[in-house]
């Protein structure tokens, strides 16, 4: 079946733009992460959403940083006034209800380059 | 807090040796934990991963990973290299494992090289 898709592949944006990047998890996952692949840092968590539940919101690295996530399905991390140390990697996960919650399940990602 | 370490960001083997790629972690409560791949361009993908039941822990394209609590560690291996094991993997814990869900935390990487 279909995996987790992410749009838009590449975005090359200025400085001090905003971007919105955007998430479909896998149907019927009930959890979606948000992390952030770079070359200094690493792999870092962002935000998750589970079900109904207020979000995680502990790895969000400033209040540039926003995420929410419509009707329990697609989310949308939006970074306000871009800085080029937001340029990364951004990787969106699901996992399914019940058992397996541990496995997640990862997107291709979205590129991000601040100029 | 915990974390994961992964000793040596670059390793690299010859086809048909022995591959092992070192993953220690910090953790108070028994953890879960995962070990990753990441081709070029391409996203994560679940090798293995253990969530306290057998220590001995059998993935996909022949790896495997022992869990040592005695050692902290949960290193991967594989018998045998091939060609298409070149890639970055990662191992990661869940600090979380009480509940359902949760965030991950990920070593830095280790990325293997696979010499014909």
């Amino acid at each position: 079946g279909a995996g987790v898709s992410q749009s838009p592949s590449n975005k090359v944006t200025e400085k001090g733009k905003d971007v919105e990047l955007r998430c479909d998890p896998i149907s019927g996952h009930t959890a979606l992460y948000w992390y952030r692949q770079s070359l200094g840092q690493g792999l870092e968590f962002l935000i998750y959403f589970q079900g109904n539940s207020a979000p995680d919101k502990s790895g969000l690295p400033s209040d540039r940083f926003s995420a929410e996530r419509t009707g329990g399905s697609v989310s949308t991390l939006t970074i306000q006034r871009t800085q080029q140390e937001d340029s990364a990697v951004y990787l969106c996960a699901s996992s399914p209800p019940g058992q397996g919650t541990d496995t997640q399940y990862f997107g291709p990602g979205t590129r991000l380059t601040v100029l | 807090a915990q974390s994961v370490t992964q000793l040596g960001s670059h390793v690299s083997v010859s086809e048909g040796a022995l591959v092992l790629l070192r993953c220690n972690y910090s953790s108070s409560v028994p953890p879960y934990l995962f070990w990753y791949v990441q081709y070029p361009n391409q996203g994560l993908q679940l090798l293995l991963k253990y969530t306290s039941a057998a220590t001995l822990v059998k993935g996909i394209n022949g790896f495997e990973a022992e869990f040592k609590k005695s050692e902290t560690s949960f290193h991967l291996t594989k018998p045998s290299a091939h060609m298409s094991d070149a890639a970055e993997y990662f191992c990661a814990v869940r600090p979380d494992n009480y509940n359902q869900g949760g965030k991950l935390i990920f070593g830095q990487g280790t990325e293997l090289s696979v010499k014909p």
